[in-house]
This record gives structure tokens, sequence and C-alpha cells, in this order.
């Protein structure tokens, strides 16, 4: 099973953040936050991945809070394009038999 | 890099045959990973290979094999197709510089290969 839990579904306007929440409350101390986004008829895409500091790539920032209980991906200015499925996964990082679980993720929809 | 490639892209069989996709991965990626998609669900995992050799496996059955050769490319084998086998197959891999630097355990994936068996 998911270790995460994320809403089924969202909505943003085109040109504005794009705010994703995610709970894993059961994240132990050396696992990682690791987040996917799947467009329609494409294999998953990584976006972005964080222990316990806020991170920023070209993509997206990550937010995670002080007791790693939560995250959030935010994709600063969205497009037509980041509609897609959203998902937040914790794992740990160098355990190559540990699989990714994937849970049904977030359905984003950036709409004009 | 070339990415991941997959083959065939679309396929139909029928239920009791047999199935082969083809997966071709990124330069240099040693490890290569198969998850199914069905519709409307995220993917789950079936199997890893490292080395050639596999080395983790989720909850299916042993009807579903696969291969790793030295060329890192890989395959995923179905027996004795059933109905619910009908998803999406997706083949990812990673390379082995990238674990343990900053936590990095980046997959790589293709874009799969659609079965529908009937």
């Amino acid at each position: 099973d998911a270790k995460t839990t994320q809403p089924p579904s969202m909505d943003c306007a085109e040109g504005r953040a794009a705010n994703l929440p995610c709970n894993h409350s059961t994240i132990s101390g050396n696992e990682y936050v690791y987040w996917y986004r799947q467009i329609h008829s494409q294999g998953p895409q990584y976006i972005i991945h964080g222990l316990k500091n806020n991170e920023t790539n070209e993509m997206a920032s990550l937010i995670i809070t002080e007791d790693r209980k939560s995250s959030t991906l935010i994709l600063p200015h969205a497009t037509l394009r980041d509609t897609a499925v959203y998902y937040c996964i914790v794992r740990l990082s160098n355990n190559y038999g540990q699989n990714f679980v994937f849970g049904p993720g977030t359905r984003l929809s950036v709409l004009p | 890099e070339t990415g991941v490639t997959q083959s065939p892209t679309h396929l139909i069989k029928t239920r009791g045959q047999q199935v082969t996709l083809r997966c071709s991965s990124q330069s240099g990626h040693n490890t290569v990973s198969w998850y199914q998609q069905a519709l409307g669900q995220g993917p789950q995992f079936i199997f890893q290979y490292y080395r050639e050799e596999e080395n983790g496996r989720g909850n299916f059955p042993p009807r579903f094999s696969g291969l790793q050769f030295p060329n890192y490319s890989s395959e995923l084998n179905v027996n004795a197709l059933e109905l619910d086998d009908s998803a999406l197959y997706l083949c990812a891999s990673r390379h082995p510089g990238l674990a343990g630097v900053s936590g990095a355990n980046v997959l790589t994936f293709g874009a799969g290969s659609r079965l529908t068996v009937l």
C-alpha cells in the first residue's frame, strides 16, 4: 500500500500557482519524498525529491513541513501542459530492491 | 542519452496467449524495473532486474517473468494471459551513479506498451 494520501483531483487557473498537497504521516527518518507526474498516454516523469529541506528546480518547488508528515508540490505558473496526474511517493534513497509504490495520485486540471 | 523506449506501443491478444514486451534502457542504466498500470490507477511494481538478475518482485504470479540482457535491454513475458492483464506496461531504468547522491533515486520511464486481452 502507498504510504501517502493525496486529494483525487484539483483544478488550477492557467498562469496561477498550483499547490498539490501530500500527507505522509508514517514517513521514517531516512525516507525521501519524491514527486512524479504522468501526462496522458505517457510514462511517469520525475519532477523533484527532497528529505527535509525545501527544494527547487526548473520544474517545481517542494515544501516539506518541519515534522516531515506532509509536503506540498508547487508549480509556480501552471500552464495547460501541466495537466496531468501527480504522484507523491516516499521511499529510501538507495535501496535498489525497494520499489516505488504509486498511489492513485492527484489529477490536476489546468484551466484556461 | 536516448531515453527509454518500449515496443510494441499497442497490441491485442486473446485469453490464454503469451506476450513479450521489450524495453531498451537509457544509456548507462543497469537497473530496470517493470510496472503494470490498470486504467485509472497508479503503476504497480512487477519486478526489477540488476545486472541480469531479478532483485525485487511485487505481488505478481510466476506467469509474469522477465529477462535483462548484457546491453541492459530487457523483456517482460506474460504467459496464459487473462482479461485482467489488460493494462499499460511501463519499463523504467535507473542510472547506477545517481543513487545515494543527495538521495537521488530517479527512475526514467518509457511511454509504455498498452496490452489489450480479449
